[in-house]
């Protein structure tokens, strides 16, 4: 069966990174790009972009440019986010989703940025 | 950017009631549109896909219909087990963009 599965919880400081992991499987990693979702209680959820995992190329929401970067690694069928800059606006849950219909999602990392 | 609008924000209803939830964007969309739940710490769950499509193994009273801007996710008989947060989503027009919720409550 599909699943995507994400890395942990993670606490930041504000103007660090972090990478956050989705590792996909049951099905052919390549067939479907990665998009990434951010969700948080005051703005809802929000569509960041998408990464080609077979390409490598990459497609960002204008307000996430800057903020989010894409990468993906096929030999372990994983796909990365990392944000940069970290403030106290970037504290959300992210899901990746694979693309198609948007049917699977992993579930959720939660990044807490604070001093 | 597309907004997506969805009404009501809060709905309260009784078990085995009719309840339609309602998902207006501000241009049209075609009909690439989809339907998530989304129960407290989980992530959004697809019901509905392009309109009016059931995702497998999701019950047959959660239905989609709508075209252009105005969209409409039914459940035929509320079950206990539905209450959740209920989200649209275009993936017609970039940026992709979601609707705000309907919050689902049982009376």
């Amino acid at each position: 069966q599909v699943q995507l599965q994400q890395s942990g919880a993670e606490l930041a400081k504000p103007g660090s990174s972090v990478k956050i992991s989705c590792k996909a499987s049951g099905y052919t990693f390549t067939s479907y790009y990665i998009s990434w979702i951010k969700q948080t209680t005051g703005q809802g959820l929000e569509y960041i972009g998408y990464i080609n995992t077979g390409s490598g190329g990459t497609n960002y929401n204008e307000k996430f440019k800057g903020k989010a970067t894409l990468t993906v690694d096929k030999s372990s069928s994983t796909a990365f986010m990392q944000l940069s800059s970290l403030t106290p606006d970037d504290s959300a849950v992210y899901y990746c989703a694979r693309a198609g219909w948007f049917a699977y999602w992993g579930q959720g990392t939660l990044v807490t940025v604070s001093s | 950017d597309i907004q997506m609008t969805q009404s009501p924000s809060v709905l309260s209803a009784s078990v085995g009631d009719r309840v339609t939830l309602n998902c207006k964007a501000s241009q049209n969309i075609n009909k690439y549109l989809n339907w998530y739940q989304q129960k407290l710490g989980e992530a959004p769950k697809l019901l509905i896909y392009n309109t009016n499509n059931l995702q497998t193994g999701i019950p047959s009273r959660f239905s989609g219909s709508g075209s252009g801007t105005d969209y409409t996710l039914t459940i035929s008989s509320l079950q206990p087990e539905d209450v959740a947060t209920y989200f649209c989503f275009q993936h017609n027009s970039w940026p992709l963009t979601f609707g705000s919720g309907t919050k689902l409550e049982i009376k």
